[in-house]
C-alpha cells in the first residue's frame, strides 16, 4: 500500500538555521502530497500540499517540491523561528481511494 | 470560521467502561476520517467515511471499537470495553467534497483519553 517516510527526528536548531525534513513516498499512482504541523496540544493543521509532480508548495517561509523521478517533498525553511517548534509530518493522498496516509512526524525545536 | 469539533477534549475513564467520542464535520465535508496518536505509534488511521458510508475500518481493533455516521452532522467513535492500551489522543479529521483529486484534511483538536 501507499506509505510516508519521513526523517526521524528530534532536530534542534538555533534561530535563523536552515531546515531541512527529508520525506519519501511510495504510492501505486499519483498522490497528492502534503506537509502538515502540529502545535503542542493542538491538531494537525495544513502547512502546504502539492498535487502533481514538479509542483511547489509554500506557506509561512515553507517550501516543498514534488519530485516524482526521486518519489520526493522535502520540506525546506531558510530562517526559522522558535515559533517553528512543533511537529512536522508528510501525508499523501491516494487519488483512487482518498484514504490519507501519515508519516511518523518529525519532531522541530527551534532555541533562541 | 469553519472548524472540526470534538467532544469530549479529554475523558478519563476506568478500564472496561464504554467510551463514546463524538466529532462534528466541517459542513459540506464529505469525507471524515478518525486517526490515534501515540508516542509509541505515531498517527494511525483507525477508519475514514466518505458520503457516511464506511470505505475502510482496518486499522481499528474490530472486536471493541466501532465507528459510525448517523447523519452528515455527526461521527461517533466508540470504545466497549476500554483498555488502558486504548490511552491515546484521538482526533477526527473532514476533507471536502469529492471531486478534487486530493483529500486535504482539517482536524478537529482531539480527544485525549487516559484508561485507568
Amino acid at each position: 500500500g501507499d506509505s510516508v517516510t519521513q526523517m526521524e527526528g528530534p532536530v534542534t536548531l538555533s534561530e535563523e538555521a536552515f531546515l531541512t525534513i527529508n520525506c519519501t513516498y511510495t504510492a501505486t499512482g499519483y498522490p497528492s502530497l502534503f506537509w502538515y504541523v502540529q502545535y503542542p496540544g493542538e491538531g494537525l493543521q495544513l502547512l502546504l500540499k502539492a498535487t502533481k509532480a514538479d509542483d511547489k508548495g509554500s506557506n509561512k517561509g515553507f517550501e516543498a517540491t514534488y519530485r516524482k523521478e526521486t518519489t520526493s517533498f522535502h520540506l525546506e525553511k531558510g530562517s526559522v523561528q522558535v515559533s517553528d517548534s512543533a511537529v512536522y509530518f508528510c501525508a499523501l493522498s491516494d487519488r483512487n481511494d482518498y484514504k490519507l496516509s501519515f508519516g511518523a512526524g518529525t519532531t522541530v525545536t527551534v532555541r533562541a | 470560521d469553519a472548524r472540526v469539533t470534538q467532544t469530549p477534549r479529554h475523558k478519563v475513564t476506568e478500564m472496561g467502561q464504554e467510551v463514546t467520542m463524538r466529532c462534528q464535520p466541517i459542513l459540506g465535508h464529505n469525507t471524515v476520517f478518525w486517526y490515534r496518536q501515540t508516542m509509541m505509534q505515531g498517527l494511525e488511521l483507525l477508519a475514514y467515511f466518505r458520503n457516511r458510508a464506511p470505505l475502510d475500518d482496518s486499522g481499528m481493533p474490530k472486536d471493541r471499537f466501532s465507528a459510525e455516521m448517523p447523519d452528515a452532522t455527526l461521527a461517533t467513535l466508540k470504545i466497549q470495553p476500554s483498555e488502558p492500551r486504548d490511552s491515546a489522543v484521538y482526533f477526527c479529521a473532514s476533507g471536502p467534497r469529492q471531486g478534487l483529486s486530493y483529500t486535504e484534511a482539517f482536524f478537529g483538536q482531539g480527544t485525549r483519553l487516559t484508561v485507568v
